[in-house]
C-alpha cells in the first residue's frame, strides 16, 4: 500500500532562515509527488509537483527515489509562508488514488 | 470562475440524523474525491469517483456513502452520523484518470459537528 510520512507536525523558523519540510513515501512503482499548501482561511491548493521541476514562491522539491523522499525547501522563509503543508503521492499502481501525509504546520516568526 | 463548491459550510447535527454534504464542480472533471481532515491525522480519503457511476472506497469509508449520477456532483451522505464523524470535510476534483492529469482542486471545506 502506498504511504506518505511527514515526520514533523510543526516547524517554527525565523524570517529569513532556511526551511525544509520532510516527506518520505513508500510505493511500488513510479510515483507522482506533490506538495499542497493551505494558508489560513483558504482552501488547499497545489504548490508544486515533481514532474514540473519548477520553483514556486521560492520553494523547490526534489524527488529522491533512492531515499524515497520528496523534501520541500526554501532558502529564506517569509512570514507569508506560514501555513499547513501536505505532501501527496499518486500512482498508476494504486489506481491513481492521491494519498496525503499527515501535514506539517510551518510558522515563520518575524 | 472554475471552482469546487461545497454545502453546507458549517453544520451542527445530532447522532443518527441523516445528512448530505453536497459537492459540485464546474470544470468538467472526471475525478472527484472526499477527504476528512483531523488534527494530527492530516487528510484521509473517504471515497473517490473516477467518473459517472464509478465510485470506490478510500481509506476511511465506514459510515459514509456517495453517489455519482452526474459528472459535476458528488454528494457525501452520512446515513446515521456519530460523534466520531465530527471533522472538516473537503471535496476535490481533477481532470482525467491517469498520470499527469493536473492538480487537485479543493472546495472550501465543510465543518461538521455531530453531538
Amino acid at each position: 500500500a502506498q504511504r506518505v510520512t511527514q515526520p514533523e507536525k510543526l516547524l517554527s523558523v525565523f524570517k529569513g532562515a532556511p526551511v525544509e519540510l520532510k516527506c518520505n513515501y513508500s510505493y511500488s512503482g513510479s510515483p507522482e509527488l506533490f506538495w499542497y499548501v493551505q494558508y489560513s482561511r483558504q482552501r488547499l491548493q497545489l504548490l508544486l509537483r515533481h514532474i514540473s521541476r519548477e520553483s514556486i514562491k521560492g520553494f523547490t522539491a526534489d524527488l529522491n527515489k533512492g531515499e524515497t523522499s520528496f523534501h520541500l525547501k526554501k532558502p529564506f522563509a517569509q512570514e507569508e509562508d506560514s501555513a499547513m503543508y501536505y505532501c501527496a503521492l499518486s500512482g498508476v499502481a494504486a489506481g491513481n488514488k492521491l494519498t496525503f501525509g499527515g501535514g506539517t504546520r510551518v510558522l515563520v516568526k518575524p | 470562475e472554475a471552482q469546487v463548491t461545497q454545502n453546507p459550510r458549517y453544520l451542527i447535527t445530532v447522532t443518527g440524523k441523516k445528512l448530505t454534504v453536497t459537492c459540485s464542480q464546474n470544470m468538467n472533471h472526471e475525478y472527484m474525491s472526499w477527504y476528512r481532515q483531523d488534527p494530527g491525522l492530516g487528510l484521509r480519503q473517504i471515497y473517490y469517483s473516477m467518473n459517472v457511476e464509478v465510485t470506490d472506497k478510500g481509506d476511511v469509508p465506514e459510515g459514509y456513502k456517495v453517489s455519482r449520477k452526474e459528472k459535476r456532483n458528488f454528494p457525501l451522505i452520512l446515513e446515521s452520523p456519530s460523534p466520531n464523524q465530527t471533522s472538516l470535510y473537503f471535496c476535490a476534483s481533477r481532470k482525467g484518470q491517469g498520470l499527469n492529469t493536473g492538480e487537485l482542486f479543493f472546495g472550501e471545506g465543510s465543518r461538521l459537528t455531530v453531538l
